[in-house]
């Protein structure tokens, strides 16, 4: 059981690069969600998934895409990276309420 | 409205005590806590519920005031592995509701010393 698994774990890409960052869970969660935390910084939502087809934005969804690939898979897309995106991304998935949310590892990008 | 944690920092000695508060402007569905080392993932501490339920760590105990929109996370006689950024997440969706958005505090460090 691996819990929420994310890849790459670093990446650095230069500006107007595109990547996609992938994130997996062997849980069995309905819900996953992708945050951003910026050095010395609380953990803010991106995009979440409330179930397998569905997506909403988070508090700072721009610059950003998601898809919910099927209940296991849900990957973020940075289509034109840009230097203020440079951050920790952290993948969560959740049962249902009112239930705690696993992390993955995270993966550290730098956008130069 | 992100919630407000204070202090935003605090120095401890193994076996003293602190308390961490989390302050919201809007009411509070459920509060969850988590704790945070350097380079590491956010691990799960403690939910707690409108209503008064709790589920979480043994060693952690934490209260919340349905009426203030606060909660509070105590640490009893703290040991070393204490030491990290704990953050509040607070939930002001309708209970059930899709998603389960949780809006993060700005965190607070904590380093336990010997």
């Amino acid at each position: 059981n691996a819990g929420v698994t994310q890849t790459p774990k670093f990446q650095v890409l230069k500006t107007g690069q595109s990547m996609t960052l992938q994130c997996a869970q062997d849980m069995n969660h309905n819900s996953m969600y992708w945050y951003r935390q910026d050095p010395g910084m609380g953990l803010r939502l991106i995009y979440y998934s409330a179930s397998e087809g569905t997506t909403d934005k988070g508090e700072v969804p721009n610059g950003y895409n998601v898809s919910r690939l099927n209940k296991r898979e849900f990957s973020l897309r940075l289509e034109s990276a840009a230097p203020s995106q440079t951050s920790v991304y952290f993948c969560a998935s959740t049962r249902d309420y009112p239930y705690e949310q696993y992390f993955g590892p995270g993966t550290r990008l730098t956008v130069t | 409205q992100q919630p407000v944690q204070s202090p935003q920092a605090v120095i401890l000695r193994e076996g003293e005590d602190a308390v961490i508060n989390c302050s919201s402007s809007k009411a509070l569905y459920s509060v969850h806590w988590y704790r945070q080392k350097h380079g590491e993932a956010p691990v799960f501490l403690m939910i707690l519920l409108k209503g008064g339920e709790q589920k979480g760590h043994d060693k952690i105990s934490a209260s919340f005031n349905e009426k203030k929109q606060q909660s509070s996370l105590y640490l009893t006689a703290s040991q070393l592995s204490y030491s990290g950024t704990y953050f509040c997440g607070t939930e002001i969706s309708s209970p059930g509701a899709a998603g389960n958005k949780l809006t993060f505090g700005g965190g607070t460090r904590v380093l336990v010393k010997p």
